[in-house]
C-alpha cells in the first residue's frame, strides 16, 4: 500500500540556520502531496501542496518540490525562527477517498 | 468561517465506560475524517465518511470503535468499553473534495485519557 517516511527527528537547530526535512514515498499512481505542521496542543495546519511532478510548494518561507524521479517531497527553509518549533508531518492524498497517509513526523526544535 | 469544531478537548474515562467524541466540519464540507495519534507518533487514518456514508473504515479497529455521520448534526466517533491502549488524541479533519488535492482540515482534537 502506499506509504510516507520521513527522517526521524528531532532536529535541533539555532535559529537563522537552514532546515531540511527528508520525505520519500511510495504510491500507485501520482498522489498529490503535503506538508503540514503541529504546534503543541493544537490541531496539523496545511503548510503548503504540490499536485504533480516539479511542482514547488512553498508557503511562510518553506518550500518543497514534487519529484517523482526520486519519490520525493522534501521540506526546506532558509532560515528557521524559535517559532518554527513544531512537529512536520508529511503525507501524501489517495487519489479515490483524499484519505491523507502520513509520516511519522519530525520534531523541530529552534534555539535562540 | 468557523474552522472544524471538535469537543470534548479533553476526556477522560474509566476502563469499560464509553468515549463519544464529536466533530462538526466546516461550513460547506461534507466529508469527514478521523484519524488517532498515539504518544510520539504519527496519525493513522481510521475512517472517512460522507453525509450519512461510510466511505471506507480500513483503519477502524474491527471491534467497540463506530462512527458515524448523520444528515443532520455532527459526526461522532464511538469507543465503547474503552481500554488503557484506546487513550490517544483523535483527531477529526473534513474537507469540500471540490478539486483533486483538496486539503484536509484538521480540528484540534480530542484527548482521550482512559484510567
Amino acid at each position: 500500500g502506499d506509504s510516507v517516511t520521513q527522517m526521524e527527528g528531532p532536529v535541533t537547530l539555532s535559529e537563522e540556520a537552514f532546515l531540511t526535512i527528508n520525505c520519500t514515498y511510495t504510491a500507485t499512481g501520482y498522489p498529490s502531496l503535503f506538508w503540514y505542521v503541529q504546534y503543541p496542543g493544537e490541531g496539523l495546519q496545511l503548510l503548503l501542496k504540490a499536485t504533480k511532478a516539479d511542482d514547488k510548494g512553498s508557503n511562510k518561507g518553506f518550500e518543497a518540490t514534487y519529484r517523482k524521479e526520486t519519490t520525493s517531497f522534501h521540506l526546506e527553509k532558509g532560515s528557521v525562527q524559535v517559532s518554527d518549533s513544531a512537529v512536520y508531518f508529511c503525507a501524501l492524498s489517495e487519489a479515490n477517498t483524499g484519505k491523507l497517509i502520513f509520516g511519522q513526523g519530525t520534531t523541530l526544535q529552534v534555539k535562540p | 468561517n468557523a474552522g472544524v469544531m471538535q469537543n470534548p478537548r479533553h476526556l477522560v474515562r474509566r476502563r469499560g465506560q464509553e468515549a463519544r467524541l464529536r466533530c462538526s466540519p466546516m461550513k460547506g464540507h461534507s466529508h469527514v475524517y478521523w484519524y488517532r495519534q498515539l504518544p510520539e507518533e504519527g496519525l493513522k487514518f481510521m475512517v472517512y465518511l460522507q453525509k450519512e456514508n461510510i466511505i471506507d473504515e480500513s483503519g477502524m479497529p474491527k471491534e467497540r470503535f463506530s462512527a458515524e455521520f448523520p444528515k443532520e448534526g455532527p459526526s461522532i466517533l464511538r469507543i465503547q468499553q474503552v481500554v488503557r491502549g484506546d487513550s490517544a488524541a483523535y483527531f477529526c479533519a473534513s474537507s469540500p473534495r471540490t478539486e483533486k488535492a483538496s486539503p484536509l482540515h484538521f480540528g484540534n482534537g480530542t484527548r482521550l485519557t482512559v484510567t
